[in-house]
């Protein structure tokens, strides 16, 4: 059974740092792209950032880019993402997502972990 | 970047009821689209992909249609546990996600 597990959100004052991390079990985690999704309270999905199965290609949305950086370590089995510059409307819960294909540049998400969630706020 | 735009927003239904949910992308995608369900403090859920192939473990009242730019989520005889908020998702270019339709008890 695939499972993800999300950690790292918490409470962060504008222009602060986090780093979120995604354990991933019950599959070859090093075959398969991965995403970041967001949702702010109230509000639909926003696809964040996303990284191949490798690690060799990553996007970003616009709304992220040069702030955020996605990443992984398939010897773990982890996902990360680091946020730097953080602004209110960064405030969301955070998913973690396991796409069906090993290619970043075309990521759906067939499996989701229960979320964490990021609080920008002075 | 592709846009996607579902409608309606909310949609009100009853039991038994069929519903269609519309998605447009802003330029083709071919059929790289994905339906999503959401219930509330709840992850979403992967329904169908490749805007026809159902997910495993998904009832068979749900299908899903279209290609290029015009997509359809389908529900046949609604059931009670059908009630959320229903999203669309191209991944044809990175990935977007429509504004989502939620469906509500009539």
């Amino acid at each position: 059974e695939v499972q993800l597990l999300e950690s790292g959100g918490g409470l962060v004052q504008p222009g602060g740092s986090l780093r979120l991390s995604c354990a991933a079990s019950g599959f070859t985690f090093s075959s398969f792209a991965m995403s970041w999704v967001r949702q702010a309270p109230g509000k639909g999905l926003e696809w964040v950032s996303g990284i191949s199965g490798g690690g060799d290609s990553t996007y970003h949305a616009n709304s992220v880019k040069g702030r955020f950086t996605i990443s992984r370590d398939n010897s773990k089995n982890t996902l990360f993402l680091q946020m730097n510059s953080l602004r209110a409307e960064d405030t969301a819960v955070y998913y973690c997502a396991k796409g069906s294909y090993s290619t970043a540049s075309r990521i759906n998400m067939d499996a989701w972990g229960k979320g964490t969630t990021v609080t920008v706020s002075s | 970047d592709i846009q996607m735009t579902q409608s309606p927003s909310t949609l009100s239904a009853s039991v038994g009821d069929r519903v269609t949910i519309t998605c447009r992308a802003s330029q083709s995608i071919s059929s790289w689209l994905a339906w999503y369900q959401q219930k509330p403090g709840k992850a979403p859920k992967l329904l169908i992909h490749k805007a026809s192939s159902l997910e495993s473990g998904v009832p068979s009242r749900f299908s899903g249609s279209g290609s290029g730019t015009e997509f359809t989520l389908t529900i046949n005889s609604l059931q009670p546990d059908d009630f959320a908020i229903y999203y669309c998702q191209q991944y044809n270019s990175y990935s977007a996600f429509g504004g989502g339709t939620k469906v509500e008890i009539k």
